[in-house]
């Protein structure tokens, strides 16, 4: 059961463009949605993070857009730069004061072309 | 500073071998995970621990088991390795909702 979904699977963008990529879920009980950013070669890395009391969340050209009611949220990098290249990953945390867990998408590997 | 470290980063093996994955960190973090990571499949959690007594099965735990040996060390073994588990491993840990991930072990099982 995939309980966070993600799409697309890939894709490529010029440089200068906007890139959007998209997560849905099921579970209500979430609470907490980060987005991990992994270089090749290296772990993933938290980037942003967003919680369901805001519909927006902006930190430089990266930002979170959350809808609450369609139980979407999505990434948009401004001005997207080939540095961005990487696979992004969207999460899902429950609430409550024990489930310390990350439920995570399948990941989207962005290109971003010079 | 304070990181996450895995040991090895590369290990071939062939099938019905027993084989360790080490993982330590300098964090002081309580929460240790291990993660495999498969082209078009994301990362699926395989075990997890909140302290050196907790341990946990993840999604994917089959064919799989570890051990907390400190609150610094969280080690994932596979008993008898065999094809499907080739994947690149990730231990992370966590504090205040944040992952940090450690540089991650390409594992290839012949």
């Amino acid at each position: 059961q995939q309980q966070v979904k993600q799409s697309p699977q890939s894709l490529i963008v010029q440089k200068g463009g906007i890139s959007i990529i998209n997560c849905a879920y099921e579970n209500t009980a979430f609470d907490y949605f980060p987005w991990y950013q992994q270089f090749p070669g290296k772990g993933p890395a938290l980037l942003i993070a967003i919680r369901p009391d805001v519909s927006e969340k902006k930190e430089g050209r990266f930002t979170i857009s959350f809808n609450k009611s369609a139980k979407q949220f999505s990434l948009h990098i401004m001005d997207s730069q080939p540095g961005d290249s990487a696979t992004y990953f969207c999460a899902a945390k429950y609430s409550g004061g024990s489930n310390y867990k990350l439920t995570f998408g399948k990941g989207t590997l962005l290109t971003v072309n010079p | 500073d304070a990181d996450v470290t895995q040991t090895p980063r590369n290990r071939i093996t062939k099938t019905g071998k027993r084989i360790m994955l080490e993982c330590s960190q300098t964090k002081g973090h309580d929460r240790m995970y291990w993660y495999r990571q498969d082209p078009g499949l994301g990362l699926r959690l395989i075990y997890y621990s909140f302290d050196v007594k907790d341990i946990n099965k993840g999604e994917i735990s089959d064919g799989y088991s570890v051990s907390r040996q400190a609150q610094a060390k969280f080690s994932l073994s596979l008993e008898s390795a065999i094809p499907n588990q080739t994947a690149l491993y990730f231990c992370a840990t966590m504090h205040a909702n944040e992952q940090f991930f450690g540089p991650g072990t390409r594992l290839t099982v012949l």
